[in-house]
């Protein structure tokens, strides 16, 4: 059972660099979720996705794209990262049925230098 | 949205219970209350859900009194292994913009020998 993976797990990139950190669930969720942790500091929830080809942002959307092309897939896109962006990156998902059970995927760490 | 409070930190010792509380004045009906765990360097994971009353499992209890505007969370006798961080997340069923899940910033537990 491969669950939620993410990848890359670690990145080092340059200010201004696109970057594409990845997420891959195997259980067919309906919901897909990015969020950053900064040090020290809670979830911030950046985008979501109820379904294939639905998104909406959360609550720091800024700088970043995200699309749902296929249900078990859920990409999101710095398209010019920033030092501010430096950030650990979790990708979570949820099958939405019934209650909020969110599964988390183990996170992506990124520098911006 | 319920929007959440809770005690930024709290500090234990080995064998004690430990009881952290959620303020959730604005909960709806259809919402869930559902905790979670956070190790460093990982994704947070599901403790326990509940909507009204007590709810136990092997990990913890939570209690919801009658007016839900609050929950509990009670770790027994915990060990060294329970510190982390607990996020009290309140959301009802999936549905259009339900799906914009808010974690607060958590309470960092911290059990000493």
């Amino acid at each position: 059972d491969a669950g939620i993976t993410q990848s890359p797990r670690y990145k080092i990139t340059e200010t201004g660099r696109q970057v594409t950190l990845m997420c891959h669930q195997t259980w067919s969720h309906s919901y897909m979720f990015w969020y950053r942790q900064d040090l020290g500091h809670g979830l911030r929830l950046i985008y979501y996705s109820a379904a294939a080809d639905i998104t909406d942002k959360g609550e720091v959307p800024d700088g970043y794209v995200v699309s749902r092309s296929k249900t078990e897939n859920f990409p999101l896109t710095l398209e010019s990262a920033t030092r501010s962006q430096t950030s650990v990156y979790f990708c979570a998902s949820s099958p939405g049925d019934s209650g909020n059970t969110i599964y988390f995927g183990e996170g992506s760490w990124l520098t911006v230098v | 949205l319920a929007k959440t409070t809770q005690p930024i930190s709290m500090d234990s010792y080995e064998g004690q219970e430990v009881n952290i509380t959620c303020s959730h004045n604005n909960i709806a009906t259809n919402d869930y209350i559902t905790w979670y765990q956070q190790f460093p360097s990982q994704g947070p994971r599901f403790i326990i859900q509940g909507y009204k009353t007590k709810v136990t499992n092997e990990v913890a209890s939570l209690f919801i009194p009658a007016d839900r505007k609050s929950s509990t969370l009670s770790l027994p006798r915990v060990s060294l292994s329970d510190t982390a961080v607990y996020y009290c997340l309140v959301e009802g069923l999936y549905g259009g913009s339900q799906g914009n899940l808010i974690f607060g910033k958590g309470t960092k537990l911290s059990v000493k020998p």
